[in-house]
């Protein structure tokens, strides 16, 4: 099945640095790659998505970069503030009958001082 | 539109017992994921409802099950507790459940097993 390996767990930038995540998956017939932001005591929310027909999106100050070929995805903060301070997840979801499924990273903790 | 909602936020059971948690995905969604997240296994995929039928299932043991209403609300059930049961339980619905489809996480169900 589809293995999903996120890095750095832990991040520590100073507000307005950037901040980057690498996740890399296993299934070569993955499509759909979302992240997602959960707050303490909260469930996971997605930040940005992007399908692999796309190879960059962006949304304001978050921006997403697929290389299908190498099989990895990374997600891009800049202009970093406190309240980006949370843990992120990666995940990858196949195609074909792999219904409502997603795999997940790890997480990764990132915080921001101010 | 009203988010994904859970019930109940917490709760507290002895090994042994059995629990349903419940879960009332976003007006006009159809399909509800399940996954199970602990600090050590991180965000796990139980199953997915779709039209009241189980479509994907994750490698969990028989004492996990699920249903799902005509109304595409779902409950989860975990009969004969162990105390490795303890985590967040989150729910996620989409519209269809497909591979590309973005699915939209409840605040979960913190169940703790002594």
């Amino acid at each position: 099945g589809e293995n999903v390996e996120q890095h750095p767990s832990t991040l520590s930038v100073q507000e307005g640095d950037s901040a980057v995540i690498k996740c890399t998956y296993s299934d070569s017939a993955s499509n759909y790659f979302p992240w997602y932001k959960q707050e303490l005591g909260k469930g996971p929310q997605l930040i940005i998505d992007i399908r692999s027909n796309v190879g960059e999106k962006k949304d304001q100050r978050i921006a997403v970069t697929l290389n299908k070929t190498a099989k990895h995805f990374s997600l891009h903060i800049t202009e970093t503030q406190p309240e980006d301070s949370a843990v992120y997840f990666c995940a990858a979801s196949a195609g074909g009958t792999s219904y409502g499924k997603l795999t997940f990273g790890q997480g990764t903790i990132l915080t921001v001082h101010p | 539109k009203a988010g994904v909602t859970q019930t109940p936020r917490y709760l507290i059971k002895t090994r042994g017992q059995q629990v349903t948690l419940s879960c009332s995905p976003i007006s006009g969604h159809r399909s509800v994921s399940w996954y199970q997240q602990t600090p050590g296994q991180g965000l796990q995929f139980l199953f997915e409802y779709f039209s009241e039928t189980q479509r994907n299932k994750g490698n969990f043991p028989g004492r996990f099950s699920g249903r799902q209403f005509s109304n595409s609300r779902s409950e989860m059930n975990v009969s004969t507790l162990e105390l490795g049961d303890s985590a967040l339980y989150l729910c996620a619905s989409s519209p269809l459940g497909r591979a590309q489809d973005t699915q939209y996480f409840g605040p979960g169900t913190r169940l703790t097993v002594l």
